[in-house]
């Protein structure tokens, strides 16, 4: 079975880094992408990005250009979400997915269950 | 970045009546389009891929249409677990979503 673990909640002060976690199990890690979606409280999906785990090819939406860091260890089929200084607007529920094909240009089947992170001083 | 446009924001089905949901692209994405239903406090799940296909173990009453810029989600007999809130992506450029449709009980 296909399965995508995240990492459990945080709380956080504004400015603080933190890296969230998904690990991947079940199917060859290195050949799917895998992509992360922000849920703000309340609101919709937002596709943030994408990696490559094979090689970290990584794409990233304009929207989150800049504002996050994708990554990923195929050692440990884990990807990665990171912030560097966080604000309290980053507070939403993240989720990771794989790509469900193998091509960038692909839905995302599975999804993990989600880490909500809250920033807030 | 395309835009995805989702009507209506929220539709009132009573249970055993049909639903239909839109989703409207800002150019043309071809047919790579995902339908997703989410429902509160879960993470979303795939339902439709390529416009049309139903993703595995997905009932029949779910079917996707359309191409380019206009696209369908019609649930045949709504049962009381498609109450839920539902999402069209586009991946032919990346990937956006659109707003979401919430289907209610009426």
């Amino acid at each position: 079975e296909v399965q995508l673990v995240q990492s459990g909640a945080e709380v956080k002060k504004p400015g603080e880094s933190l890296k969230i976690s998904c690990k991947g199990s079940g199917y060859s890690f290195t050949s799917y992408w895998i992509g992360w979606v922000r849920q703000m409280p309340g609101k919709g999906l937002e596709w943030m990005g994408i990696i490559y785990p094979g090689d970290s090819d990584t794409r990233y939406s304009p929207s989150f250009q800049g504002q996050v860091t994708i990554s990923a260890d195929k050692s440990i089929s884990t990807a990665y979400l990171q912030w560097s200084s966080l604000k309290a607007s980053d507070t939403a529920m993240y989720y990771c997915a794989r790509l469900g094909f193998l091509d960038p240009k692909a839905w995302f089947d599975p999804w993990g269950q989600g880490t909500l992170v809250t920033v807030s001083s | 970045e395309i835009v995805m446009t989702q009507s209506p924001a929220t539709l009132s089905v009573s249970p055993g009546e049909r639903a239909t949901l839109s989703c409207r692209a800002s150019q043309s994405v071809s047919s790579n389009l995902a339908w997703y239903q989410q429902k509160p406090g879960q993470a979303p799940r795939l339902l439709i891929y390529g416009a049309s296909t139903r993703a595995t173990g997905i009932p029949a009453r779910f079917s996707g249409s359309g191409s380019g810029t206009e696209f369908t989600l019609t649930i045949s007999s709504l049962q009381s677990e498609d109450f839920a809130v539902y999402y069209c992506q586009q991946y032919n450029n990346w990937g956006t979503f659109g707003q979401g449709t919430k289907v209610e009980i009426k």
